[in-house]
C-alpha cells in the first residue's frame, strides 16, 4: 500500500500522560499536514510542513501540541500533559506541490485518542 | 468502526437514484475546492476536485459544480449505490495551504 499510514491507529492513554503519534506520507509527496476531528465535525487544520520546514503552527491547540518532521519524510505529532479534551482522531494528510499545480491532499487512517 | 458526524444533515436516497449534497463556502480567495467521502472510523477519502477557474467538472459517477458567485459548491453522484453511504466534507484551499472543511453531509443509500 503506497498510501499515507498512521500508526498507532488507537491509543488509550491517561489524562497528564505524552503520546506521539507517527505519519508516513505518500513517499514522493513534500507537503505533510495534521488535522484533528472530533465527533461531528470535519477535521481542523493543525499545522504543517513543506519537506522539513514547519510553515505553519499557530493553529496547534496549545503549547502542549508539537509536531516534527526532521528528515522530510515521516512527522510526529506528540501531545503533552494530555486532557480529557484531547480525545479526537488525529489525521495526517500529504500533498505534492508543483508549480502550478493544485493542493490535492491525501489523508491516512487516522490514530484515534482516547483519554481518560 | 465508530460513527463519523452523529449530528449531521442526513441526506436519504433510493439506490439506483442521483444524489445531490450542496456545501456553501465564505472565503472568496478560496481557489481550489475538493470533496471527501469519510467512511466510520477512516480517513478522508478523495472524490473530486476543482479549481476556481472552473464551474464544472466530472468524474465517474460524480459531477462537482461550483458556482463562485453566491460561494456555492454541490456534488452530484449518478446511479447512487449503498457503497456511497458515508459522510461527505466539502474542503476548501486558499493559496495552496490548508484545507478548512466544511460542515458535513451524511448520505444514506436505501436499497
Amino acid at each position: 500500500d503506497t498510501g499515507v499510514s498512521q500508526d498507532p491507529r488507537h491509543k488509550i492513554t491517561k489524562r497528564g500522560q505524552n503520546v506521539t503519534f507517527r505519519c508516513d506520507p505518500i513517499s514522493e509527496h513534500n507537503r505533510l499536514y495534521w488535522y484533528r476531528q472530533t465527533l461531528g465535525q470535519g477535521p481542523e487544520f493543525l499545522t504543517y510542513f513543506q519537506n522539513e520546514a514547519q510553515l505553519e503552527k499557530s493553529r496547534l491547540l496549545s503549547d502542549r501540541f508539537s509536531a516534527e518532521r526532521p528528515k522530510g519524510s515521516f512527522s510526529t505529532l506528540e501531545i503533552q500533559r494530555t486532557e480529557q479534551g484531547d480525545s479526537a482522531m488525529y489525521l495526517c494528510a500529504s500533498s505534492l506541490i508543483t508549480a502550478g499545480g493544485a493542493n490535492e491532499q491525501f489523508f491516512g487512517p487516522g490514530t484515534r485518542l482516547t483519554v481518560l | 468502526g465508530e460513527s463519523v458526524g452523529l449530528h449531521l444533515p442526513t441526506l436519504s436516497v433510493q439506490e439506483g437514484d442521483n444524489s445531490i449534497i450542496n456545501c456553501a463556502y465564505s472565503n472568496s480567495a478560496s481557489d481550489y475546492f475538493i470533496w471527501y467521502k469519510q467512511e466510520s472510523g477512516k480517513g478522508p477519502q478523495f472524490i473530486i476536485d476543482i479549481r476556481s477557474n472552473m464551474d464544472k467538472r466530472q468524474g465517474q459517477r460524480v459531477t462537482v459544480l461550483l458556482n463562485k458567485t453566491v460561494k456555492h459548491l454541490s456534488l452530484q453522484i449518478a446511479a447512487t449505490q449503498p457503497g456511497d453511504s458515508a459522510v461527505y466534507f466539502c474542503a476548501f484551499n486558499t493559496g495552496r495551504r490548508a484545507l478548512t472543511f466544511g460542515s458535513g453531509t451524511r448520505l444514506q443509500v436505501q436499497p
